[in-house]
């Protein structure tokens, strides 16, 4: 069984430069969630679907980032602009219900300049 | 949210066995206890988790204390795979499905 997949892995832009995340989640799994993990810290969640609702984004800054999750499936963490503080790991987690194993993708490491 | 409290690092020598200790003295009746590890250069991977009696599965066992105000994460004999971050979580109640993580504890696994 594939696992949750993201990309890019890697990602380098300079300050004020838009840059995207996307995540597919493994097949079947209702809800998403979108990490930011920074170094030497735990992740803390940023946003949570439920199929294409966003049912908990209290913690996503709402000036600078924005995720949609189209048709329930895949979904894309924008930011636009970034700044230096968003140098962080960004993940994605999938899971059958919210209250069920999370399992996570790799993480995409994001790198502004 | 209640919080739990880890030791900030822990050793251990492979093949021995490692005894990861998590605190959370204000948890609440309907609070699960959740552990996930995060090895370098990865996401977090589910662990265990337990209510009121000790777990078991293929990667350790919980043993939770009588009062559930803490719990312990045991792997039987340490691989040098082992070595990561450990995360003690609670999860129940309005926070039900929601992971907070912590610090966790740094595990080392000597060979």
């Amino acid at each position: 069984e594939a696992g949750v997949v993201q990309s890019p892995r890697y990602k380098i832009i300079e300050k004020k430069q838009p840059v995207a995340f996307w995540c597919n989640p493994i097949s079947g799994h209702n809800t998403l969630y979108w990490y930011r993990q920074n170094l030497g810290q735990g992740p803390e969640l940023l946003i949570r679907y439920e199929n294409e609702e966003a049912v908990d984004d209290s913690q996503l800054p709402k000036d600078r980032f924005s995720a949609e999750r189209l048709k329930g499936v895949d979904s894309t963490l924008k930011i636009q602009p970034a700044e230096l503080g968003d140098s962080a790991v960004y993940l994605c987690a999938s899971s059958l219900q919210e209250v069920n194993e999370q399992f996570f993708g790799p993480g995409t490491r994001l790198t502004v300049l | 949210d209640a919080k739990t409290t880890q030791p900030n690092s822990m050793e251990s020598n492979e093949e021995e066995p490692v005894h990861l200790p998590c605190n959370h003295s204000t948890i609440s009746g309907t609070d699960y206890i959740h552990w996930y590890r995060q090895l370098p250069s990865q996401g977090p991977e589910y662990v265990i988790h337990g209510l009121t009696s000790n777990v078991n599965n293929r990667m350790a066992s919980l043993a939770i204390a009588e009062d559930r105000k803490s719990s312990t994460l045991i792997l039987h004999r340490a691989t040098l795979r082992d070595a990561a971050v450990y995360y003690c979580i609670l999860t129940g109640g309005t926070s039900y499905g929601k992971l907070t993580f912590g610090q966790g504890t740094i595990l080392t696994v000597h060979p």
